[in-house]
């Protein structure tokens, strides 16, 4: 079992809909949750990250946490056309000095004009 | 402030051969970071060097082995290459220590794409 699942997709969502992506974690110990977002042909970007179970808001983003399920999402609405990327979800297992995330194979969004 | 720099950016190696790639981190980072990236397995953690020292490390064999300078620079080196270690290598960097500890917030490179013949 991979530590961190993702649908690796593709996920096809019309332009001002809402964007669903989805990511479980097998370990839990682990503590804190990230979502990276990654432009084709570029570096992975930090967009998001949550430490506790609920909601947590940034404009058009939102990411949920529920540890009991070991499950994280994350919701884009009003979904544009420079949202089309991959969404990596990551995980931490927080310790002292330990600096390693551990990512999923990421879900690849298309937003359709 | 300039980003994490990497280089080279391309290379073309054949298999049994040795390469080494290089990062600078952003100034002021102490800890840096190394992922391979395939498409069929995403991004995977080789290990993390602050402040000279591997403080983590992945699985992945003795062939793939790193080091950090006292700049904070760091290379890694994959020796004998095989065709599956074909793939982009991103470094990132990090503060490597804040206030109430990692926030899990990594700045990468635009990493090294390796092809093995």
């Amino acid at each position: 079992q991979k530590e961190v699942e993702q649908n690796s997709g593709p996920l096809s969502v019309p332009e001002g809909a809402i964007a669903s992506l989805n990511c479980t974690y097998s370990d839990r110990g682990s503590q804190s949750f990230f979502w990276y977002r990654q432009y084709s042909g570029k570096s992975p970007e930090l967009i998001m990250f949550i430490y506790s179970n609920g909601d947590k808001e940034d404009g058009r983003f939102t990411a949920q946490l529920n540890k009991a399920s070991q499950y994280v999402s994350l919701l884009i609405r009003d979904s544009q056309p420079s949202d089309s990327a991959t969404y990596l979800c990551a995980v931490i297992k927080r310790g002292l000095g330990n600096e390693k995330l551990t990512f999923g194979t990421g879900t690849r969004l298309t937003i359709i004009p | 402030k300039a980003g994490v720099t990497q280089t080279p950016r391309y290379l073309i190696k054949t298999r049994g051969q040795q390469v080494t790639l290089s990062c600078s981190p952003i100034s002021g980072h102490r800890s840096v970071s190394w992922y391979q990236q395939t498409p069929g397995q995403g991004l995977q953690f080789l290990f993390e060097y602050f402040s000279e020292t591997q403080r983590n490390k992945g699985n992945f064999p003795g062939r793939f082995s790193g080091r950090q300078f006292s700049n904070s620079r760091s290379e890694m080196n994959v020796s004998t290459l095989e065709l599956g270690d074909s793939a982009l290598y991103l470094c990132a960097s990090s503060p490597g220590i804040t206030p109430g500890g990692f926030t899990g917030e990594l700045f990468f490179g635009e990493g090294s794409r390796l092809t093995v013949l």
